[in-house]
């Protein structure tokens, strides 16, 4: 079956530094999404993504985060200048059509620590 | 705005018995609501949708939730608890051209000997 892949599982990183998270969403879908689970905390939306640019994004993803479909199979999250508060899980998703009633396949997920 | 609000962040039952999870939703057009499924360093994976075909919604491994609109509640509820039910179980809620997943703060389900 089918199913959305995300790489690295772990990323450690310092405060300040770049990271980029990759994902490599299920073949025939085209629309994509990044969430954030902060731990303890519920899972948060940060940014969906169709047709090569930005559908709608969250107050959370503000100027330091950026999303790219470099070729026809991964689709990243870059955060340019880590914080603290960056430390989370995060989470891709993809679906077919992107249509409300649609299901969001997810990945294993990412999770970033900040120091 | 949509949102959904699930109660108890943990939940215990012994094997066999039955499992209630609670889900309140808040939206001022149709919902569409699902439940998703983590287990232990996994992904979040689709345990069922309600997308106003039918009330009774029924989903993997034996999970039914039940659209009550009175109540703008949509418990999830499995009749006999299996030690591989145990994980943390999140509710979510999409309305109108949303594409965007809303979640509750999670539900963690243990299951007892």
């Amino acid at each position: 079956e089918p199913e959305v892949t995300q790489t690295p599982s772990h990323q450690v990183t310092q405060m300040g530094q770049e990271v980029i998270l990759r994902c490599v969403p299920i073949s025939n879908h085209l629309y994509f999404y990044w969430y954030r689970q902060i731990l303890g905390q519920k899972v948060e939306f940060l940014v969906s993504f169709y047709n090569n640019e930005i559908s709608e994004k969250s107050e959370i993803f503000d100027d330091q985060f950026s999303v790219e479909r470099p070729d026809g199979s991964n689709f990243t999250l870059k955060i340019r200048s880590t914080k603290l508060e960056d430390s989370a899980m995060y989470f891709c998703a993809s679906t077919t059509q992107g249509v409300v009633a649609d299901t969001q396949y997810f990945g294993p997920g990412t999770r970033l620590t900040v120091l | 705005a949509q949102s959904v609000t699930q109660l108890g962040s943990h939940v215990s039952v012994s094997e066999g018995a039955l499992v209630l999870l609670r889900c309140n939703y808040s939206s001022s057009v149709p919902p569409y609501l699902f439940w998703y499924v983590q287990y232990p360093n996994q992904g979040l994976q689709l345990l069922l949708k309600y997308t106003s075909a039918a009330t009774l919604v029924k989903g993997i491994n034996g999970f039914e939730a039940e659209f009550k609109k009175s109540e703008t509640s949509f418990h999830l509820t499995k009749p006999s608890a299996h030690m591989s039910d145990a994980a943390e179980y999140f509710c979510a809620v999409k309305t109108g051209t949303a594409s965007k997943l809303t979640f509750g703060t999670g539900t963690r389900l243990q299951v007892t000997l």
